[in-house]
């Protein structure tokens, strides 16, 4: 069974670009969440969706967004890049509602420069 | 406002040796508790996840605990070995359905 998949792996953008990352959950997992992890603010939760809605939401600016597709495949955009925006994104999978477990995918590594 | 606590924030220890992390929550009313470890730069692998009516859940040498009515959570690891070192963390789910993270005990296994 694949677990979840994100890509990129790696990135590298400059100050004031958009990005987009892309995260594949379990076949099946129909809710998948997104985290920002820095080494000064820890894991910060960014939003949730299942079966293609927004279910939560954390206290990021509207510079960071998302969505979910029919297959249950998520993506996550970032405008106008800040060098703080500098973080390892991590995608996470659930069956069904999140607070069932999670499975995480390996991350993106984002460095804005 | 549940509040996540993880005690010690590291921890060294020799190979073979048992050992105990802990974790801490404010709001008894949570729906479950899950442990993760993460390596450094990758993401987090989900270790044991105890449902609010469970005491314990076990996989190999991994055993963890929860106590809702005093807010604990201890992961006991049996036999510690170097590629046990990492960074692991406590995560609860709240009342609102949001996961609210510990910081974490860094632990290092000495050969």
């Amino acid at each position: 069974k694949a677990g979840v998949t994100q890509t990129p792996r790696y990135l590298i953008k400059t100050r004031g670009q958009q990005v987009t990352l892309s995260c594949s959950p379990i076949s099946g997992h129909r809710s998948v969440s997104w985290y920002q992890q820095t080494p000064g603010q820890g894991l910060q939760f960014l939003f949730e969706y299942f079966s293609e809605t927004q279910r939560n939401k954390g206290n990021f600016p509207g510079r960071f967004s998302g969505r979910q597709f029919s297959n249950s495949r998520s993506e996550m955009n970032v405008s106008t890049l800040e060098l703080g925006d500098s973080a390892l994104y991590l995608c996470a999978s659930s069956a069904t509602e999140s607070v069932y477990g999670y499975t995480f995918g390996s991350g993106t590594r984002l460095t804005v420069v | 406002k549940q509040e996540v606590t993880q005690i010690p924030a590291a921890l060294s220890v020799p190979e073979g040796e048992n050992l105990v992390l802990n974790c801490s929550f404010t709001d008894s009313a949570i729906y479950n508790l899950q442990w993760f470890r993460q390596d450094p730069g990758k993401g987090l692998t989900s270790l044991l996840l105890i449902q609010s009516s469970q005491r314990e859940q076990t996989s190999g040498r991994l055993n963890a605990s929860l106590d809702k009515s005093s807010g604990r959570s201890t992961l006991y690891i049996a036999a510690s070995q170097p590629g046990d070192s990492a960074t692991y963390l406590c995560a609860v789910w709240d009342s609102n359905y949001q996961l609210i993270w510990g910081a974490g005990t860094k632990l290092i296994i000495k050969p």
